[in-house]
């Protein structure tokens, strides 16, 4: 079945440091790939999403490249900021049915 | 903008206790579920819907029931609650047109079974 699998976290950065955070996907078909974030004591909100393979999603200085050839869709940002401190979630899917990786959470030091 | 609202937002409840989370989105989505949070293990799928009066099972749907009977609304049912079921529980709408979907999540319920 489809699965995604995402680096283990926590992940502890200084500010301005460069962040990745991997995610790699198993799955039927094409699916639609995400990624959500949630700040703390928050819902999740869209972060990135790709549709098709190569698109690269891009918001708020995060990007991912849906990879087919690799199944990856690894998150990046080339300067983190404290306000960047908050979970990460890969999900792959869509219309009503997700599938979510277990998370990696993000601090960032002033 | 309300999204989708879930409430509670928290609630502590007695082993044996029935109660219902609710659920209500106002973008006209067609397609809603339920999902829990719980530590190192992501968000699992409980009940979906893909249109009133049309509900099926996720990967975790024992000790949940669900009903559809609007477009709007989407309760999530404890009948019987218990211990494994302290988590914290999002509701998500959603569209899809051709290839493009997205979906939205309410703040959460946290809930403890005590």
């Amino acid at each position: 079945g489809n699965s995604v699998t995402q680096m283990e976290g926590p992940v502890t950065l200084s500010e301005e440091a460069f962040l990745t955070i991997n995610c790699t996907y198993t799955a039927t078909g094409y699916p639609s790939l995400f990624w959500y974030v949630q700040y703390p004591g928050e819902g999740l909100q869209l972060l990135l999403k790709a549709t098709k393979a190569d698109d690269k999603g891009s918001n708020k200085g995060f990007e991912a490249t849906y990879r087919k050839e690799t199944t990856s869709f690894h998150l990046e940002k080339g300067s983190v900021q404290v306000s960047d401190s908050a979970v990460y979630f890969c999900a792959l899917g869509g219309t009503y049915k997700y599938i979510f990786g277990t998370g990696t959470r993000l601090k960032v030091l002033a | 903008n309300a999204g989708v609202t879930q409430t509670p937002k928290f609630q502590v409840l007695k082993t044996g206790q029935s109660m219902t989370l609710q659920c209500a989105q106002d973008m006209n989505h067609e397609y809603m579920s339920w999902y829990r949070q719980d530590p190192g293990m992501g968000l699992r799928l409980i009940h979906y819907s893909v249109g009133a009066g049309i509900t099926d099972q996720g990967e975790v749907p024992n000790g949940y029931n669900v009903s559809r009977s609007t477009t709007e609304d989407f309760p999530l049912r404890l009948l019987s609650a218990a211990p494994s079921q302290t988590s914290v529980y999002f509701c998500a709408s959603s569209y899809r047109q051709g290839a493009r979907t997205e979906a939205f999540f309410g703040q959460g319920t946290r809930l403890t079974v005590v």
